[in-house]
């Protein structure tokens, strides 16, 4: 399978601070997406980063991409109370096909 | 906005129960999937769909089935629903674009099998 693996699986933080979250991977990929869902609710995507870039940024979220070591990680700088979500990383494989496959999340709680 | 709607926000259903969840999107886009997940597991794959009529299996088909009679409507069909089958239900959408296939979700749909 090619799924993400998350890690860690679950964070604990104060607010203001930074939140880190890593995902690993097997196979290639054309791109990796970050999605955040706040509990029992659906998905909303964050960010995309291509298998040609390293680094995106989207107002406090950073994503990095590297592909000879196959990992991405997303940091959250300034944490709020409202960042409180699980966080996943998706993958789109290499080929055709255009399924997404889901990492297992990491539940990222902000105290105030 | 895109929007992804499932019918059900929330279903009680008995072992053996023909069960039909409802996806329609409103953007025209290619594909549409359906998830399931699972404390633990994440969101595991069911059945996707890249146009009309076609579909493709996931990492977990068994158990279920899929129709898309309609670009807009994305079926999930539970033959013979198991109490193994409750979860979280997760339909999604996304245009065919290679280096921009984003998802957007409905806010799923909670199924209890009894």
């Amino acid at each position: 399978s090619q799924q993400g693996e998350e890690d860690p699986q679950a964070l604990s933080i104060q607010e203001g601070e930074n939140a880190t979250m890593n995902c690993s991977y097997k196979t290639s990929i054309n791109n990796l997406q970050w999605y955040r869902q706040n509990s029992g609710r659906g998905l909303v995507h964050l960010i995309l980063i291509r298998s040609n870039e390293r680094e995106k940024h989207s107002g406090r979220l950073r994503v990095t991409l590297d592909t000879s070591k196959k990992s991405s990680s997303l940091l959250i700088t300034a944490s709020r109370a409202a960042d409180t979500a699980s966080y996943f990383c998706a993958l789109r494989g290499a080929g055709n096909t255009g399924k997404l496959i889901f990492g297992q999340g990491t539940t990222l709680q902000v105290k105030p | 906005d895109v929007k992804v709607t499932q019918s059900s926000r929330y279903l009680v259903k008995r072992t053996g129960e023909k069960v039909f969840l409802e996806c329609v999107q409103d953007m025209d886009h290619e594909n549409m999937f359906w998830y399931r997940q699972d404390p633990g597991l994440g969101l595991r794959l069911i059945y996707f769909s890249y146009d009309v009529k076609m579909k493709e299996k996931g990492d977990i088909p068994e158990g279920y089935s899929v129709s898309r009679e309609k670009k807009e409507r994305f079926s999930l069909i539970l033959e013979s629903a198991s109490t193994n089958q409750t979860s979280m239900y997760l339909c999604a959408s996304s245009p065919e674009i290679p280096g921009a296939n984003v998802l957007t979700f409905g806010a799923g749909s909670r199924l209890t099998v009894l």
